[in-house]
């Protein structure tokens, strides 16, 4: 019963090639994020769309990118992926607003070769 | 900007025991919540807690909303080694569109 979905769970890329990674729910909130985690640290928020709605993050690089299309999907484009950009990739969704309980999905892990 | 640290930063036990970890800001928070994460894993939520003083349990985890609004803790009782991973708090800080994690505490249990 899974209820945020994130495809695909590794990802090997080279460096400067777009990669997209996706996010799907199926608990109707409407708020979802993207956040950045590097090993043995905090997740980092990079964006997250309250509906349609983008706030980006002031210290997001422009390389990152996202698209939601409707209330289920959400999507990270990395334009041209950097050796530091290697990292776990986590999706989240809250119900209504920021103040509320977030629930994360399995994560994506990018390596960039 | 509101923090959140967590201690111990590591834990080393033994099957059997119990375990105690926190977590203090020095801003008021209205929720806590602690999540577990996995190794390659993202972070599953276990407890959500809205009220000072409010203490929940979930199995063999209890967690406490620290009456002055700044800090939490969270139990696990007779530890085993599927408890192993990082827990870490988080609360949504104030007036912004952020939740704020706690620094993380890594337990590693020994059979």
């Amino acid at each position: 019963d899974a209820m945020v979905i994130q495809n695909p769970r590794y990802q090997v890329t080279q460096f400067g090639k777009p990669v997209t990674l996706s996010c799907s729910q199926t608990l109707n909130h409407n708020v979802m994020y993207w956040y950045q985690q590097k090993s043995s640290q905090a997740p980092k928020l990079l964006f997250h769309y309250y509906d349609k709605d983008f706030n980006n993050e002031a210290d997001t690089p422009d390389n990152f990118q996202s698209r939601r299309p409707n209330t289920s999907f959400c999507f990270l484009d990395i334009r041209s992926p950097g050796l530091g950009d290697a990292a776990m990739y986590l999706c989240a969704t809250s119900r209504s607003s920021v103040q509320e309980t977030q629930y994360f999905g399995p994560g994506t892990r990018l390596l960039v070769l | 900007g509101q923090q959140l640290n967590q201690s111990p930063q590591s834990m080393f036990i033994q099957e059997g025991e119990d375990v105690s970890m926190n977590c203090t800001s020095s801003s008021i928070f209205n929720t806590w919540l602690w999540y577990k994460q996995d190794p390659g894993e993202g972070p599953v939520l276990l407890i959500a807690l809205y009220k000072a003083g409010e203490l929940t349990s979930n199995g063999r985890l209890t967690a406490q909303f620290g009456i002055t609004r700044k800090d939490s803790f969270l139990n696990i009782s007779a530890s085993i080694p599927s408890d192993v991973g990082i827990y870490f708090c988080a609360g949504p800080a104030y007036n912004t569109d952020k939740l704020i994690f706690g620094t993380g505490t890594r337990l590693q249990v020994f059979p």
